[in-house]
């Protein structure tokens, strides 16, 4: 049973340019929630999606921040035109409903260079 | 507004003796605390958890306490392990439309020396 699967491990972005992740929830769990981690600080909340439904996205900047959990297929956070800021590690997890039996995944570090 | 703070960044002990993690929040609304462990390019991994109605809950080697009045949690390992060092997280759970949102300390480095 493989649990919360994100790709790339590793993304490096030019400014102004698009950055893609993706993140597959664990098998049967329906919930996706997106969190950032900034160097030396905590994760913090970002969204919170069930299938084709976006719950919560109070954490999400408001520009150039989207998120979607389609029917069918990963859950996919876009950051388009990126800068230097949005350098961080960004780890997705999963849950089968609304109870605190969250699994993280091993998140995807973006660089912005 | 940081409503989960972990005051120290670091810590570090020797083998065999008493880890002691603190954490304090602001928020009386919070339904759980739970607490993680993360290594270096890894997701954060679940630990052990608290309901707010609670005031210690204990598993193996680890063991957190709450005090409510004081919005103060601890965790604490004991013996500790040179397999415990890693970064933990405390995260306090509030239930808002259904969804389980986290909010996460700053994190505090553990380090165990042999």
């Amino acid at each position: 049973n493989a649990g919360v699967m994100q790709n790339p491990r590793h993304l490096v972005r030019r400014r102004g340019q698009e950055a893609r992740l993706r993140c597959s929830p664990m098998k049967g769990h329906s919930h996706v929630y997106w969190y950032r981690q900034l160097p030396e600080e905590g994760l913090k909340f970002m969204v919170y999606l069930q299938k084709e439904n976006i719950i919560d996205e109070s954490g999400m900047p408001k520009e150039r921040f989207s998120a979607e959990f389609p029917k069918e297929g990963p859950s996919i956070l876009r950051i388009q035109q990126v800068v230097r800021g949005d350098s961080a590690a960004y780890f997705c997890a999963s849950s089968p409903g609304a109870n605190y039996g969250y699994t993280f995944g091993s998140g995807t570090r973006l660089t912005v260079v | 507004d940081q409503q989960v703070k972990q005051n120290s960044p670091s810590l570090s002990v020797q083998e065999g003796r008493i880890s002691i993690l603190n954490c304090d929040y602001t928020n009386s609304m919070f339904d759980y605390f739970l607490w993680y462990k993360k290594y270096p390019a890894e997701g954060p991994t679940f630990l052990i958890s608290i309901s707010s109605i609670k005031d210690k809950n204990e598993d193996g080697r680890f063991t957190v306490f709450l005090n409510k009045s004081a919005k103060h949690l601890s965790l604490h390992i004991v013996p500790s392990q040179p397999g415990d060092s890693a970064v933990y997280f405390c995260a306090a759970l509030r239930e808002l439309q259904g969804a389980q949102k986290l909010v996460f300390g700053q994190g505090t480095r553990l380090t165990i020396n042999p």
